[in-house]
């Protein structure tokens, strides 16, 4: 298994551009969420899906859109980028009932916005 | 809302010091309690959580942590340090209603002293 994946790893985006950060996990998770994570405030969650085509906005939706149209993809768009969205992006996913709760988490997506 | 706080947001001790990171949090509902170790330039980790049952929860590399409701705290202990246990380790918390829901704390960054 490769977990959850994430790609690209680093970028750098002009005000203004838009972009896809990509998530895909292969556990056959049904929950998936993209945190955003800025020193000093740790993660904080943006959007999260328990389940394809379901999807909710968690603490600092604004500025992002996502949908869920597979179990194994999660992709966040940045709609018009601003520099208030530099910042390390995670994406996790885990099984949405159950016992375990553990949240997997992928590598992170460094992104600039210049 | 649910709330965490990691006093102490960077924390030294010498190789086999005890390791002591502090979490307090604050909840309406019972918790669910996470501590998740971030290496440089990779994902989160879970290290150990507590969910019901025994307040004195082990995880792995040699980490525990013991619920105390009464003070509404969540400390992470390892009795002897280690130079691979540098890292920053996040305190989070969520309930059973949206388990997978994580507020997580600022994080605290462990160097370990030769």
């Amino acid at each position: 298994n490769a977990g959850v994946t994430q790609t690209p790893k680093f970028q750098v985006l002009k005000t203004g551009q838009s972009m896809t950060l990509q998530c895909a996990q292969d556990m056959n998770h049904e929950y998936m969420s993209w945190y955003r994570q800025d020193p000093g405030m740790g993660l904080r969650l943006i959007h999260y899906s328990v389940g394809a085509g379901i999807t909710d906005q968690g603490e600092v939706p604004n500025g992002y859109n996502v949908s869920r149209s597979t179990t194994e993809d999660f992709p966040l768009r940045l709609l018009s980028a601003a520099p208030s969205q530099t910042s390390v992006y995670f994406c996790a996913s885990s099984y949405s009932s159950g016992f375990s709760y553990e949240q997997y988490f992928g590598p992170g997506t460094r992104l600039t916005v210049t | 809302a649910q709330s965490v706080t990691q006093l102490g947001s960077h924390v030294s001790v010498s190789e086999g010091a005890l390791v002591l990171l502090r979490c307090n949090y604050s909840s309406s509902v019972p918790p669910y309690l996470f501590w998740y170790v971030q290496y440089p330039n990779q994902g989160l980790q879970l290290l150990l959580k507590y969910t019901t049952g025994a307040t004195l929860v082990k995880g792995i590399n040699g980490f525990e942590a013991e619920f105390k409701k009464s003070e509404t705290s969540f400390h992470l202990t390892k009795p002897s340090a280690h130079m691979s246990d540098a890292a920053e380790y996040f305190c989070a918390v969520s309930d059973l209603q949206g388990a997978q829901k994580l507020v997580f704390g600022q994080g605290t960054r462990l160097t370990i002293n030769p």
